[in-house]
């Protein structure tokens, strides 16, 4: 069964430095999502990207975060200096043309020192 | 923005028996998507079961089924025969089916389940 893959799963950064976490979503798929989820805390919605733009954002995607689909292949998401409370989990999500479900990809978890 | 409540932060059942996780939602739409997810110790987030507003009837998916009331905007998911792969983060979530496709979860329940 097609997945969604992150890369990496794992990352530790100093704060105000860069970072860029990857998705390749499942092959067919058009819709693209980044989500986010503090520990101990609720899934929070980020950004959703749709045909090379951003389609939705949430009040917390704000300068600091970008997304790009750089190759036709992969989706990133990129944090150009992060803070400490920028320490989460990342979730990519991906959807079909016709379908209303996201698949969920396995994350990555990231912790600003 | 939608509000997706779970009442329920933690809940331990039995293996082999039943247990009914809660959610509710809040919203001015009739036409939208409820989900459940779970969430392993891995963090990955597995589709359990969906939901369409428009279909009366509940979704049933091997051993995990809704009880889906639109009027009082509730959606429960009743795992039957629970087993220790059961033990999970679940998280309830809704979506638009007009306005938007981002998900609105709610906070979760931890499921124990007990050998």
């Amino acid at each position: 069964e097609p997945e969604v893959t992150q890369t990496p799963s794992h990352q530790v950064t100093q704060m105000g430095q860069e970072v860029i976490l990857r998705c390749v979503p499942i092959s067919n798929h058009l819709y693209f999502y980044w989500y986010r989820q503090i520990l101990g805390q609720k899934v929070e919605f980020l950004v959703s990207f749709y045909n090379n733009e951003i389609s939705e954002k949430s009040e917390i995607f704000d300068d600091q975060f970008s997304v790009e689909r750089p190759d036709g292949s992969n989706f990133t998401l990129k944090i150009r200096s992060t803070k400490l409370e920028d320490s989460a989990m990342y979730f990519c999500a991906t959807t079909g043309t016709e379908e209303e479900t996201q698949y969920f990809g396995p994350g990555t978890r990231l912790l600003v020192l | 923005a939608q509000t997706v409540t779970q009442s329920q932060p933690e809940m331990s059942v039995q293996e082999a028996e039943t247990v009914t996780l809660s959610c509710t939602y809040d919203t001015s739409e009739s036409d939208y998507y409820l989900f459940w997810y779970k969430q392993p110790p891995s963090r990955q987030m597995i589709l359990v079961i969906r939901q369409e507003a428009y279909k009366q009837q509940n979704a049933t998916e091997n051993r995990f089924s809704v009880n889906f009331q639109k009027a009082a905007k509730s959606f429960s998911l009743k795992i039957s025969d629970s087993q220790l792969g059961d033990a999970a983060m679940y998280f309830c979530a809704y979506r638009s089916a007009n306005t938007g496709n981002q998900f609105y979860f709610g906070t979760g329940t931890s499921l124990t389940v007990i050998p």
